[in-house]
């Protein structure tokens, strides 16, 4: 397997509450990417982390933060849950810096987060 | 912007027959193009890419393919299907470009179905 993990694997929770979902990228990887998978659709890209620094986002509003910490580890924060929120989150990790030749990386993904808005 | 698009909700196949799955893509410059599978409550598996070079591009599993530069296709491809082989399948193209670097775009996925 790809060596990404992520916790917890099922997340039940209610409107406006907040959540923190956990990503540990495979080993020496230095960049993660965060996507949400709606039922029945590809993965849309979040954000990316690297080197702790937010390093590309895509159309989620402020309430999905995140953060990554000096072992290359992240964290998926979502405020004020809604309904629309319900998804797979996945991490994935990849090496290399983003800018330049060596950031041809594949990006492995881990199994996914399945958060549930009630 | 880039985007990728695969044509095709569902593809069926009988086991032992060959099996394509269809992918297009739109991409400002050079493609950086991928394919991975899903299984039913399972993460990403990534199959292969193509980055450059020879246009048929072998993966994992017996997994082939084609890159098209005058079609912009990037068929997935395998010559004999395993009733095991069926699950869900992304195409992606990875951005090269500007803020965004690394972001990858996937397709809507094309469910496989191999009926023995």
């Amino acid at each position: 397997e790809t060596g990404v993990t992520q916790s917890p694997t099922h997340l039940i929770k209610t409107r406006g509450q907040q959540v923190t979902l956990r990503c540990s990228s495979q080993s020496g990887h230095n960049t993660v990417s965060w996507y949400q998978q709606a039922l029945g659709q590809g993965p849309q890209f979040i954000f990316q982390y690297y080197r702790e620094e937010e390093n590309g986002r895509g159309n989620f509003p402020p309430r999905f933060s995140g953060l990554q910490f000096p072992n290359y580890s992240s964290e998926l924060n979502v405020n004020a849950l809604e309904l629309d929120d319900s998804a797979l989150y996945l991490c994935a990790s990849s090496l290399g810096a983003p800018s330049g030749t060596s950031g041809k990386g594949t990006q492995y993904f881990g199994p996914g987060t399945r958060l549930t808005v009630l | 912007a880039q985007s990728v698009a695969q044509p095709e909700d569902q593809v069926n196949v009988a086991e032992g027959n060959p099996l394509t799955v269809k992918c297009t893509y739109s991409v400002s410059g050079n493609p950086y193009l991928f394919w991975y599978v899903q299984y039913p409550n399972r993460g990403l598996q990534f199959l292969l890419k193509y980055i450059t070079g020879d246009n048929l591009v072998k993966g994992s599993y017996g997994f082939e393919a084609e890159f098209n530069k005058s079609q912009t296709s990037f068929h997935l491809k395998k010559p004999s299907a395993l009733v095991s082989d069926s699950a869900l399948y992304f195409c992606a193209v990875r951005d090269m470009n500007g803020y965004n670097f690394n972001k990858f775009y996937f397709g809507s996925g094309t469910k496989l179905n191999v009926k023995p």
